[in-house]
């Protein structure tokens, strides 16, 4: 069974860049998309953006300017980074794979734990 | 970006009763609905995806329908551990949006 988990730091300083790692085990990570999602605390997810494991992006519009999103095949990573950060960037983000049916759907079938970053100075 | 809305955003009910949480798209959006369920402290876990397919591992008494801009997630005989948030999530077309959850509470 797949498993994923964040790791990066857990404070960052406003106008500094949020730098996360997801890096997946128990199988590959190619020939899937892999998102990051957002959710500040108590309340709603935020769709970040995904990077499929041939380097192909799509971002949120919302974050696109600051987003940066990267995959690595040979150690079974996958990256986000968050430039220009804000308090209201502060949120536990999740790292998340999707699978789909072509044409048919697209869901997130396996989460990591998530991690808190907050962004203070 | 296509907004979701599910009315109510808690809903108390008691072991046993069966439970419907709806979602409304602001557009069609075919069936590429998903449904999760969060519990406290803990990532959101996939219940049923294609509006209507049940993930594996779920248990039957989570049944999901609709399409187009109208879905619900049904709950045929809630247990104790269902006490969760439930979210919505469209992938019909990105930015992929979500609800903003409906918390059951036993």
């Amino acid at each position: 069974q797949v498993q994923l988990q964040e790791s990066g730091p857990g404070l960052v300083k406003p106008s500094e860049t949020l730098s996360l790692t997801c890096t997946v085990s128990g199988g590959s990570i190619s020939s899937y998309y892999w998102s990051w999602i957002r959710q500040p605390v108590g309340k709603g997810l935020e769709w970040v953006g995904r990077v499929y494991s041939s380097g192909a992006t799509s971002y949120n519009p919302s974050l696109q300017s600051r987003v940066t999103m990267s995959v690595d095949t040979s150690k079974n990573q996958f990256s986000l980074k968050l430039s220009s950060v804000t308090a209201a960037d502060t949120a536990i983000y999740y790292c998340v794979r999707g699978s789909s049916v072509p044409g048919k759907a697209y869901y997130f079938d396996s989460w990591g734990q998530g991690t808190l970053v907050t962004v203070s100075s | 970006d296509i907004h979701m809305t599910q009315p109510p955003s808690s809903l108390s009910t008691s072991v046993g009763d069966r439970v419907t949480i709806t979602c409304r798209a602001s557009q069609s959006i075919s069936n590429f609905l998903n449904w999760y369920q969060q519990k406290p402290g803990k990532a959101p876990e996939l219940l049923i995806y294609a509006a209507s397919s049940l993930q594996s591992g779920v248990p039957s008494r989570f049944r999901g329908s609709g399409s187009g801009t109208d879905f619900t997630l049904t709950i045929s005989s809630l247990q104790p551990e269902d006490s969760a948030t439930y979210f919505c999530q469209q992938t019909f077309s990105t930015p992929w949006t979500f609800g903003q959850g409906t918390k059951v509470e036993i």
